[in-house]
């Protein structure tokens, strides 16, 4: 059955890059894509960004400075950087194919 | 971006009751291919947002018919017909129609 799984660092120092891992099983990065959507504690929903079938990206354009999307196709995995990480960037980072199917989340607390 | 705006902001329903759900859209959410990407998520506490309703009024694998998508343009509304303790929690419309993709800030449904 499809399957994604977030991991990363729970914490990381502010004005840092955040490096995220989505393994994904039950299906293949070459034909389906992924997005990364966060969720500050307590509030609502943000998408992030896309990485397509094809290997093309796109950005939510408020975070499209600082953000970056990859993938390893023979590993089954995508990739999220982030830098100039601040506090407010505190969030569980969620990576899901097609909205439908979702990870369980990783959180990311940004804190010296 | 589109704005999403979601009323009211919680519900508190009887078991067996109905409830219904507002998303109105800053604009049309009918994509130049003709399809409206409008979509309804529930995430029940400490879990990910589960897909129930695709493009309006689909229902996702295993949802039962007691939920219902309707609307169209600008305006889209999700009814849950008898709710049942397993309904509790937040729910979520998302417009991937137009980039950047958005959600709506919310409903929380509590059971009486």
């Amino acid at each position: 059955q499809v399957q994604l799984k977030e991991s990363g660092p729970g914490l990381v120092q502010p004005s840092e890059t955040l490096s995220l891992t989505c393994t994904v099983s039950g299906f293949s990065l070459t034909s389906n894509s992924v997005h990364w959507v966060r969720q500050p504690p307590g509030k609502g929903l943000e998408w992030m960004g896309i990485i397509r079938s094809g290997g093309s990206t796109d950005y939510n354009s408020a975070l499209k400075s600082r953000l970056s999307i990859s993938r390893d196709t023979s590993k089954s995995q995508v990739f999220l950087k982030m830098n100039s990480l601040q506090t407010e960037d505190t969030a569980i980072y969620y990576c899901t194919t097609s909205f439908a199917y979702w990870g369980q989340g990783t959180l990311v607390t940004v804190s010296s | 971006d589109v704005v999403l705006t979601q009323t009211p902001v919680s519900l508190l329903i009887s078991l067996g009751g109905q409830a219904s759900i507002s998303c109105r859209s800053s604009q049309s959410l009918v994509h130049s291919n003709g399809n409206t990407y409008l979509h309804w998520y529930l995430q029940k506490p400490g879990q990910s947002p589960q897909l129930l309703i695709y493009q309006v009024s689909n229902r996702f694998s295993g949802i039962p018919d007691r939920f219902s998508g309707s609307g169209s343009g600008t305006d889209f509304t999700l009814k849950i017909s008898r709710v049942e303790p397993e309904d509790l929690g937040v729910y979520y419309c998302l417009q991937r129609t137009h980039n950047p993709f958005t959600f709506g800030s919310g409903t929380k449904l509590e059971i009486k």
